[in-house]
C-alpha cells in the first residue's frame, strides 16, 4: 500500500533562515508527488509537483522541492523564510494511472512556526 | 470562477442525526473527492469521484455515502452521526488531464455531541 512519511511533526525556524521539510513515500513506481499548505482555517493549496523531468521543481512562495528517486524523497526548501510562511504543510503521492486517480495519499503534516 | 465550494462552514450534530455536506465546483473537474483532517493524521481519503454517476470508497468509507448526479455537485451524507466523526471535511476536485493536482474547499467544521 502506498504510504507517505513526513518525519518532522513540527519546525520552528528563524525568519530569514532556511528551510527543509522532509517528506519520503513508499510507492510501487514513482507516483506523482506534491506540497500544499495550509494557513490555520483554510483549505489546502498546491505549492508545487512533480510529474517527471527535472527532479528540481519549483513553486509558488519561492517554494522548490527536490525528487531523489533513490531515497524516494520529495524534500521542500525554502532559502529565506518568512512570517507569513507561518502554516501546515502536506506532502501527498497520487498514482499516475488513471485506473486509480481518485487515490491520493497524504502524509500527516508538518506543522511550521516562524519566529521573528 | 468560485472554485470548489463547501456548505455549511461549521456544523453541531447530536448522535444519531443525519445530515448532508454539500459540496460543488465550477470548474467542470472530472473527478472529485471527501477527506476528514483529524488533529495528527493528515487528511484520510473517505469516497471519490472519477465522474457522475461513479465513486468509489476510500481509506474511511463507513458510516457515508455519497452520489454523483451532475459532474458540479458532490454531497456527503452522515447517515447516523457519531462521536467519532467529527472532524474538518474537505472536498476537492481536479481534472483528469491534470495529473491528480487537487483543488480543495474551504472545509466544513463537524462537532458531533
Amino acid at each position: 500500500a502506498q504510504s507517505v512519511t513526513q518525519p518532522d511533526i513540527h519546525i520552528t525556524v528563524s525568519e530569514g533562515a532556511s528551510l527543509e521539510l522532509r517528506c519520503n513515500y513508499s510507492y510501487g513506481a514513482t507516483p506523482y508527488l506534491f506540497w500544499y499548505v495550509q494557513s490555520p482555517g483554510q483549505g489546502l493549496q498546491l505549492l508545487l509537483k512533480y510529474f517527471s523531468g527535472d527532479t528540481l521543481v519549483q513553486g509558488i512562495k519561492g517554494f522548490e522541492a527536490e525528487f531523489k528517486r533513490s531515497q524516494s524523497s520529495f524534500n521542500l526548501r525554502k532559502p529565506s523564510v518568512h512570517w507569513s510562511d507561518a502554516a501546515e504543510y502536506f506532502c501527498a503521492v497520487a498514482p499516475r494511472y488513471n485506473t486509480n486517480a481518485g487515490k491520493s495519499t497524504f502524509g500527516d503534516g508538518t506543522t511550521l512556526t516562524v519566529k521573528p | 470562477n468560485a472554485g470548489v465550494t463547501q456548505t455549511p462552514k461549521f456544523q453541531v450534530l447530536k448522535t444519531g442525526q443525519s445530515m448532508t455536506l454539500q459540496c460543488a465546483q465550477d470548474m467542470n473537474h472530472e473527478y472529485m473527492s471527501w477527506y476528514r483532517q483529524d488533529p495528527g493524521m493528515g487528511l484520510r481519503l473517505i469516497h471519490y469521484s472519477v465522474g457522475a454517476g461513479i465513486t468509489d470508497q476510500g481509506e474511511v468509507p463507513n458510516g457515508y455515502n455519497v452520489s454523483r448526479s451532475t459532474t458540479e455537485d458532490f454531497p456527503l451524507r452522515l447517515l447516523s452521526a457519531a462521536p467519532s466523526q467529527t472532524s474538518v471535511y474537505f472536498c476537492a476536485s481536479w481534472a483528469a488531464s491534470s495529473y491528480n493536482e487537487q483543488f480543495f474547499g474551504p472545509g466544513t467544521r463537524l462537532t458531533v455531541l
